[in-house]
C-alpha cells in the first residue's frame, strides 16, 4: 500500500499568517492518464471531512483562494496564505491513484 | 444538492455482524464510484472500501478484506457495507462518500464494538 506521510503533525499559527503542510507518498501518484490524484481534506471538530483540493491543485467549489495546492510525483504541499479562525481543524492528504486509497496521518492546525 | 445519509450504526458485541446503508440523492448515482471511510475515536481517517459504478468491481482495505462486503443498488441509490466478524478495532464513525476522490461526505454513523 502507498504510505502517505504528512508534516508537521501539528501547527500553531497566528491569525493572518501563512501556513504550509507537506505530504509525501511512498510511490509516485502520477497516473497513466496524465493526472496526479492527490486530494486535501479539512475536518473541523465534530464535523465530517470536506474536500478542499483535488488533483493536486484544483480548489473545490466554495473553497477560498487563500488555499492552494502544489506538487508532483511524491511530494505535495497545501498552503494557506493567511490563516483565518475558521481554518482550525485537521488537514488530511489522500492519494487517489493506487488501490487501496490511503490517507496521511493528519495535521492539526490551531490558532496561536 | 448532493446528500448522503448513513444509517445502521449501533452498539454491538465482538464477533457480531452489522449492515450499514447510505442513501444518496442530488446526483446521478449510477455514474459514480461510491466509497466508505471510517474514523476511530480521536484518530485519523481510514479508507475502508469502494465499489464501481456497476457494482461489479470492489476494493477493500487490508484491515477489512474478507470480513466486509460493499454493495450498491443503482435503482434505489443506496450503497451498503456488510460488516461481519466485527472486532473492537472496527469501532469508528463510518462515512459514506461520493466518488473515488470523495468529493462529498455524509454525516457518518457510529459503530461501537465491545468485547
Amino acid at each position: 500500500d502507498v504510505v502517505m506521510t504528512q508534516s508537521p503533525l501539528s501547527l500553531s499559527v497566528t491569525l493572518g499568517q501563512p501556513a504550509s503542510i507537506s505530504c509525501r507518498s511512498s510511490q509516485s501518484l502520477a497516473y497513466s492518464d496524465g493526472n496526479t490524484y492527490l486530494n486535501w481534506f479539512h475536518q473541523r471538530p465534530g464535523q465530517s471531512p470536506r474536500r478542499l483540493i483535488y488533483k493536486v491543485s484544483n480548489r473545490d467549489s466554495g473553497v477560498p483562494d487563500r488555499f492552494s495546492g502544489s506538487g508532483s510525483g511524491t511530494d505535495f504541499t497545501l498552503k494557506i496564505s493567511r490563516v483565518e479562525a475558521e481554518d482550525v481543524g485537521v488537514y488530511y492528504c489522500m492519494q487517489g491513484t493506487h488501490w487501496p486509497r490511503t490517507f496521511g496521518q493528519g495535521t492539526k492546525v490551531e490558532i496561536k | 444538492e448532493v446528500q448522503l445519509l448513513e444509517s445502521g450504526g449501533g452498539f454491538i458485541q465482538w464477533g457480531d455482524s452489522l449492515r450499514l446503508s447510505c442513501a444518496a440523492s442530488g446526483f446521478t448515482f449510477s455514474n459514480y464510484v461510491m466509497s466508505w471511510v471510517r474514523q476511530a475515536p480521536g484518530k485519523g481517517l481510514e479508507w475502508v472500501s469502494a465499489i464501481g459504478r456497476n457494482g461489479v468491481t470492489t476494493y477493500y482495505a487490508d484491515s477489512v478484506k474478507g470480513r466486509f462486503t460493499i454493495s450498491r443498488d443503482n435503482f434505489k441509490g443506496t450503497v451498503d457495507l456488510q460488516m461481519d466478524s466485527l472486532r473492537v478495532e472496527d469501532t469508528a464513525i463510518y462515512y459514506c462518500a461520493k466518488a473515488q476522490d470523495l468529493d462529498y461526505w455524509g454525516q457518518g454513523t457510529l459503530v461501537n464494538v465491545s468485547s
